[in-house]
């Protein structure tokens, strides 16, 4: 069974970082891209970065490039969001997200998420 | 980027009724279109990709159709399970961006 288990959320200050975790398993992690979705409360889904099999390819949404860093540790079966600079427009549950197949392809599992709050 | 556009924003159809939920794309995204189901509380499900294609686990009654900018998802003998909220995405304008449409709540009265 595929199970996603993202970590690493919490309430941080305007400026502040945060990393957050998606440990994966059921599945051969290192065959797949991955990326994190987030949803801000009550609103839609926003892709935010992706990252290739081999953590070769990273491609970040513009509403966080230069920001976020996506990485992987296949040996770990590991998923990582590094998030610097954070604004309270980052406030949102952000998603580990496994993909069908390759970068451009669509997310089939999806973890239940950790809720990143960003407010003074 | 792609701007995916997607009607009506609410639907309110009665048990057994079938239902047809629409996605525009900006620009032709070929078939690379997706749909999730996204129930309150729970994270987003795969349904259909490839704009045809249902994922693991999907009942018939759930398709998909279209290709290049016009999309539909037709959900047929409506149950109250189905009351959800439904995305559609597009992956086709990589790497830039996958682009989600802003949902159809769908209501099962």
């Amino acid at each position: 069974e595929v199970q996603l288990l993202e970590s690493g959320g919490g309430l941080i200050q305007p400026g502040g970082s945060l990393r957050l975790s998606c440990a994966a398993s059921g599945f051969g992690f290192s065959a797949y891209a991955m990326s994190w979705v987030r949803q801000a409360p009550g609103e839609g889904l926003e892709w935010v970065s992706v990252i290739s099999n081999n953590g070769v390819r990273t491609y970040d949404a513009d509403s966080v490039k230069g920001r976020f860093t996506i990485s992987r540790d296949n040996s770990k079966n590991t998923l990582y969001l590094q998030m610097n600079s954070l604004r309270a427009e980052d406030t949102a549950v952000y998603y580990c997200v496994k993909h069908l197949g390759a970068v451009a392809s669509p997310g089939d599992y999806w973890g239940r998420g950790t809720l990143v709050t960003v407010s003074s | 980027e792609i701007v995916m556009t997607q009607s009506p924003a609410t639907l309110s159809v009665s048990p057994g009724e079938g239902a047809t939920l629409s996605c525009r794309a900006s620009q032709s995204v070929s078939s690379n279109l997706a749909w999730y189901q996204q129930k309150p509380g729970q994270a987003p499900r795969l349904l259909i990709y490839a704009a045809s294609t249902r994922a693991t686990g999907i009942p018939a009654r759930f398709s998909g159709s279209g290709s290049g900018t016009e999309f539909s998802l037709t959900i047929s003998s409506l149950q109250s399970e189905d009351s959800a909220i439904y995305y559609c995405q597009q992956y086709n304008n990589w790497p830039s961006m996958y682009t989600f449409g802003q949902g159809t709540k769908l209501e099962i009265k």
